[in-house]
């Protein structure tokens, strides 16, 4: 069966360092993927979102990889700061599923001072 | 101007009630969704419509009656509700149908339902 898996153990990281969170799929080949933020108590809001023929998409601080030969997308907050904490969602369409948007589990991000 | 506004966002009620929850998007936006949350974390597609018309309904109990009055507006009415109900229910709407992937959702902040 598809899946979008995330890792779902919080990733802890020291202010300064650059947080890389993994979204892994399996069984089909997204055209896109997209990453959003969700903050405790709100609903998710778009970050980022890449193309299959995209290798790398940057905005600011934030940078996504597409690698469709490892079915993976892995994003990268550079400078970490505490207000970066937070539960980061990868998400696409599967194979046959129409409009709907599936999300992975989410990783929680703490950034620690 | 809050792009997406759903009330209310606290709901506590008991077993059997019946319930609602509104939305609406200020955004242009054709396509509306409900998604649930669970305790988990874990946001699950419920379902969409598109200028008011069902698109998905993703094997939701009949329960659980969606009603668009029109493209900007999204209701979810809940009868006899359950405590497996007890989660947060988050709108969201995007621009076009989304059958590309392409299509970002702008969600509402969350309505957060508790069944005793």
């Amino acid at each position: 069966s598809q899946k979008i898996e995330q890792n779902s153990e919080a990733l802890n990281i020291q202010e300064g360092k650059t947080a890389t969170l993994t979204c892994n799929y399996t069984n089909y080949s997204p055209a896109y993927l997209q990453w959003y933020r969700q903050d405790p108590g709100r609903g998710p809001v778009f970050l980022l979102l890449i193309r299959e023929n995209e290798k790398e998409k940057r905005k600011e601080r934030l940078k996504v990889t597409f690698d469709t030969t490892l079915k993976q997308s892995l994003f990268h907050i550079t400078a970490s700061q505490p207000a970066d904490s937070a539960t980061y969602l990868c998400a696409t369409i599967l194979t046959g599923g129409g409009n709907k948007l599936t999300f992975g589990t989410g990783t929680q991000l703490k950034v620690e001072l | 101007d809050t792009a997406v506004s759903q009330t209310p966002k606290y709901l506590v009620t008991q077993m059997g009630n019946d319930k609602s929850i509104k939305c609406e998007q200020n955004l242009g936006h054709d396509t509306m969704y409900w998604y649930k949350q669970d305790s988990k974390k874990f946001l699950k597609i419920m379902f969409s419509y598109n200028n008011k018309e069902l698109i998905i309904n993703e094997t939701v109990p009949n329960r659980f009656s969606p009603k668009s009055p029109d493209k900007a507006h999204l209701n979810l009415h809940i009868n006899s509700l359950e405590l497996g109900d007890s989660a947060v229910y988050f709108c969201a709407s995007s621009q076009g149908l989304g059958y590309s992937g392409a299509n970002v959702l702008t969600f509402g902040a969350g309505s957060r339902l508790t069944v005793l």
